[in-house]
């Protein structure tokens, strides 16, 4: 079964450039679209990638995503972090039978 | 718009059921899938399962199996996840989210369901 694993936490100061991992448990995650949500306090979550690298409209382009097969794993990356970028953001993808699969979650801290 | 409206907080008995309902506008209903998504407080996001909302086909995860049934009302636009035998550790929140290709774009509110003695 695939198993999705993110850091618990990471934290960075306003203005600068912080990446999320995501890392896949088995096969190739590069063979997977992956997404990316963002999730706030009390909130639903929302997209912010979708099929690895694709921004939904309305997601400034400081939010980038990319895959890298030799290490079976995806990157969130958030240029200019702004305060308001503080959330939990969770990777997703699918397994072989197109089941749902969420990392356990990153909390950014932006200081 | 595309909203998604959930049905209100419950409260059942352990052993209990509890049926969810997600009430879709601003789209065509059967155009899209309906996945639902829990999150129990303070942990992360558990996906539950998926309809197609024209034919009703259905995907569950595994560890709901046996205790989830995702069904879909096409003359209401509404979808409906009930899940049975409830225990305390199915406390959660769930949300109904749609499909779009891959990406669940638009998500409920979100329902609190609270399991206790």
């Amino acid at each position: 079964n695939l198993m999705l694993t993110q850091p618990h936490s990471v934290s960075e100061s306003p203005g600068k450039t912080v990446t999320i991992s995501c890392t896949g448990s088995s096969g190739s995650l590069a063979s997977n679209y992956v997404q990316w949500y963002q999730q706030r306090p009390g909130s639903a979550p929302t997209n912010v990638i979708y099929e690895d690298k694709k921004r939904p409209s309305g997601v400034p382009d400081r939010f980038s995503g990319s895959t890298d097969s030799s290490s079976n794993s995806a990157s969130l990356t958030i240029s200019g972090l702004k305060t308001e970028d503080e959330a939990d953001y969770y990777c997703q993808s699918y397994d072989i039978r197109n089941r749902g699969v969420f990392g356990g979650g990153t909390k950014l801290t932006v200081l | 718009q595309v909203q998604l409206v959930q049905s209100g907080a419950e409260v059942k008995k352990p052993g209990a059921s509890v049926k969810v309902s997600c009430k879709a506008s601003g789209y065509t209903f059967t155009s899209h899938g309906i996945s639902w998504v829990r999150q129990a407080p303070g942990q992360g996001l558990e996906w539950v399962g998926w309809i197609s909302a024209d034919k009703g086909h259905t995907n569950y995860a595994q560890k709901f199996q046996d205790r989830v049934t995702l069904t879909t009302d096409t003359s209401t636009g509404t979808a409906y996840m009930e899940l049975r035998s409830l225990k305390s550790d199915d406390t959660a929140v769930y949300y109904c989210a749609r499909l779009s290709v891959l990406t669940w774009d638009y998500w409920g509110q979100g329902t609190l369901v609270t399991v206790s003695s």
